[in-house]
């Protein structure tokens, strides 16, 4: 069965802080994706970013980081010099690749909040 | 382009009652998704389908929970004899295909199904 943990309910930092969601996730597939998505308060999920697991080269969008590490069975997703608007709960999410590709497992999501 | 809608945004229903959450999906999309999450909760995979037929309903709770989608666009969950169990954000999601790289899910806004 798959399986996504994220362990921090809630964490709350000043603005421009850096902060790391962590997601350490469980699957039996040799290969499978593996999503972080933003839910802001009026309730949509926005994609973030998908990797497939036989990449696991860090990957960086402006302030946003990805750290891939499938040793550890961990993708974690860090925020560099936080704002306001990155205010949201955050979600990573497993999949399949071919079998299982379209049934995304979500953690229990990530709470954060950025404080001016 | 218009992204996922769904209709009602909220609906508030009395234990025992059948209720029905429409999906309308970017148009051109062939898969679409129904998802629920509860309070504080990450969302859970409940069916898709790939064109009118439901590809998968693995996730569905129990007979009570219904899916439709006659005409490969629109797509409509039903709920009988609604228990206060049920309430929870009912998430749709859309994608191009099934399979990757096409089958990145773009999510709706979610109708908020409260039963009293």
């Amino acid at each position: 069965a798959q399986k996504v943990t994220q362990a921090q309910t809630e964490i709350s930092v000043v603005e421009k802080e850096d902060v790391t969601l962590d997601c350490v996730y469980e699957t039996r597939d040799t290969t499978y994706y593996l999503f972080w998505y933003k839910q802001p308060p009026s309730g949509e999920l926005v994609f973030l970013i998908r990797r497939n697991s036989f990449d696991e080269q860090n990957e960086i969008s402006g302030r946003y980081s990805w750290n891939f590490q499938k040793s550890t069975s961990s993708f974690n997703f860090t925020i560099t010099a936080s704002q306001v608007v990155d205010s949201a709960v955050y979600f990573c999410a497993l999949s399949g690749v071919i079998q299982g590709a379209q049934k995304l497992v979500f953690g229990q999501g990530t709470r954060l909040t950025i404080n001016p | 382009g218009a992204g996922v809608s769904q209709t009602p945004s909220n609906k508030v229903t009395e234990k025992g009652k059948y209720v029905e959450l429409r999906c309308d999906p970017i148009s051109g999309h062939t898969a679409l998704y129904w998802y629920r999450q509860s309070l504080g909760q990450g969302p859970e995979f409940l069916i898709y389908f790939q064109g009118t037929g439901a590809a998968d309903d693995s996730g569905l709770p129990n007979d009570r929970f219904f899916a439709v989608r006659p005409e490969g666009s629109v797509s409509t969950l039903k709920i009988q004899r609604t228990e206060r169990g049920d309430s929870a954000v009912y998430l749709c999601a859309s994608s191009l295909d099934i399979a990757p790289p096409a089958n990145e899910q773009f999510f709706g806004p979610g109708t908020r199904l409260t039963v009293l």
